[in-house]
């Protein structure tokens, strides 16, 4: 597609279920991001993953969250036992490799904990 | 620790007055600088990206410029219109995070009446 594409776009879950967040890179963008923007706040960096490389997984905030990334495309992040401080919009970016490039961000994925 | 502020954190003027939305940060040392724009329930579209190396950049109405070496940069609206009406978030990348982490200001909520 022609954009970061991220599914699904609304998700409301009950506290303590586990979720899982898609996210579809623009087709050759090596480098994939996860961001978290609580309502009302700024966004927070979650994890980064370029290329083959060691992902940078320094913002995540707790173990119940992880993120995979499949080869240079498709990425999900998972939350386990989900809490209701979770309720977010969960942003993925991607771009080229580099510091140069710029960043495009998806519409993201709106979670509720209930 | 970079940190990005962004004054005023909201604005509201009348459709067709020319505006300056103001960001700064605290370590001058940056690869770049993205100004991105958010409209309510929906993800970031970038608008500008300035290079460390560069003074400004433009795109149709919009001018943002980068003062690097005071930590400032400013987007100027010429023209504005109801269409405008979005939070304007500004973002640097930096070598502190590894260059591969955006750090955000809170954002200017603007709005513009028709």
């Amino acid at each position: 597609g022609a954009g970061v594409s991220q599914s699904p776009s609304n998700k409301v879950t009950e506290k303590g279920k586990d979720v899982e967040l898609r996210c579809d890179p623009i087709s050759g963008h090596t480098a994939l991001y996860w961001y978290r923007q609580r309502l009302g706040q700024g966004l927070e960096f979650l994890i980064y993953f370029q290329g083959n490389s060691a992902p940078d997984k320094s913002g995540l905030p707790s173990d119940r969250f992880s993120a995979e990334r499949t080869g240079e495309s498709v990425s999900t992040l998972t939350i386990q036992r989900t809490q209701q401080e979770d309720s977010a919009v969960y942003l993925c970016a991607s771009s080229k490799p580099g510091q140069g490039n710029t960043i495009y961000f998806g519409e993201g994925s709106w979670l509720t904990v209930v | 620790k970079q940190e990005v502020t962004q004054i005023p954190a909201a604005l509201s003027v009348p459709e067709g007055e020319n505006l300056v939305l103001n960001c700064s940060f605290t370590d001058s040392a940056i690869y770049n600088l993205q100004w991105f724009r958010q409209d309510p329930g929906k993800g970031l579209t970038s608008l500008l990206l300035i290079q460390s190396s560069q003074r400004e950049q433009t795109s149709g109405r919009l001018n943002a410029s980068l003062d690097k070496s005071s930590g400032r940069s400013t987007l100027y609206i010429a023209a504005s219109q109801p269409g405008d009406s979005a939070t304007y978030l500004c973002a640097v990348r930096d070598p502190t995070g590894g260059a591969q982490k955006l750090v955000f200001g809170q954002g200017t909520r603007l709005t513009i009446n028709p």
